[in-house]
């Protein structure tokens, strides 16, 4: 099936620094939703989306639905140990299935 | 709230057997529930698309009569993996929709059943 392209697909990054990966999508979606999975468990809701240009905010992280209704970005702010895992985008609209992202695997340095 | 539970998370078998994983709704009631699969380090794949009282919906490619779904209630829905071999393991991941499919609430999942067949 379909899936968005999310970029970076990976980030290697130092403790403090802060993240940013982007989805885009060629069709319009009315949801933009953010997902993190840690290792052997199921996505986690982060931040969920519905208004083109909505800026919203969940403690260190900052999620953004494109003006187009074509793309999302994820931000993180001052990233910690337990920032690691794998987060995925994924577009939504009514009466249908999600369409989900590639995945941006974040790895910190020590 | 939005907790979905998912169980067993974790089941090894012989091949031949049979393997039910069940979704749990705990908070909430969801007429539509979805199973998804999920290879390493790749995204999530549907496999289909559970109602409640009604028939499954199937994505293209998955075999019904390998995967058997019910949606019993509103709060429970359970794959079925009839007759596993090792192509069949995987890491299988259900979510839940509060509000049906015509809702524009986020899907909430459960925390996944990693299915090793021997």
């Amino acid at each position: 099936g379909q899936q968005l392209n999310q970029s970076p697909q990976s980030m290697f990054i130092q403790e403090g620094e802060d993240v940013s990966m982007n989805c885009t999508s060629s069709s319009i979606f009315n949801t933009w939703l953010w997902y993190k999975q840690d290792p052997g468990e199921g996505p986690v809701l982060l931040i969920a989306l519905y208004k083109a240009g909505e800026l919203t905010s969940n403690g260190r992280l900052t999620a953004q639905f494109g003006i187009t209704r074509k793309d999302s970005f994820l931000n993180i702010s001052a990233s910690i140990p337990s920032d690691v895992g794998i987060y995925f985008c994924a577009g939504g609209r009514r009466n249908e299935k999600l369409t989900f992202g590639t995945g941006t695997r974040l790895t910190i340095i020590p | 709230g939005a907790v979905v539970s998912q169980h067993p998370s974790w089941v090894i078998c012989k091949s031949g057997t049979s393997v039910k994983i069940e979704c749990r709704s705990l908070d909430f009631q969801a007429t539509t529930m979805f199973w998804y699969r999920q290879f390493p380090k790749q995204s999530l794949m549907l496999m289909a698309t559970s109602n409640e009282g009604s028939k499954a919906t199937y994505e293209q490619g998955v075999e019904k009569d390998k995967f058997l779904i019910n949606h019993a209630s509103l709060t429970l829905s359970t794959l079925t993996v009839t007759s596993a071999h090792p192509e069949d393991s995987s890491f299988y991941i259900c979510s839940a929709l509060r509000g049906g499919p015509s809702s524009n609430q986020p899907q909430h999942f459960g925390d996944g059943t990693r299915l090793s067949i021997l």
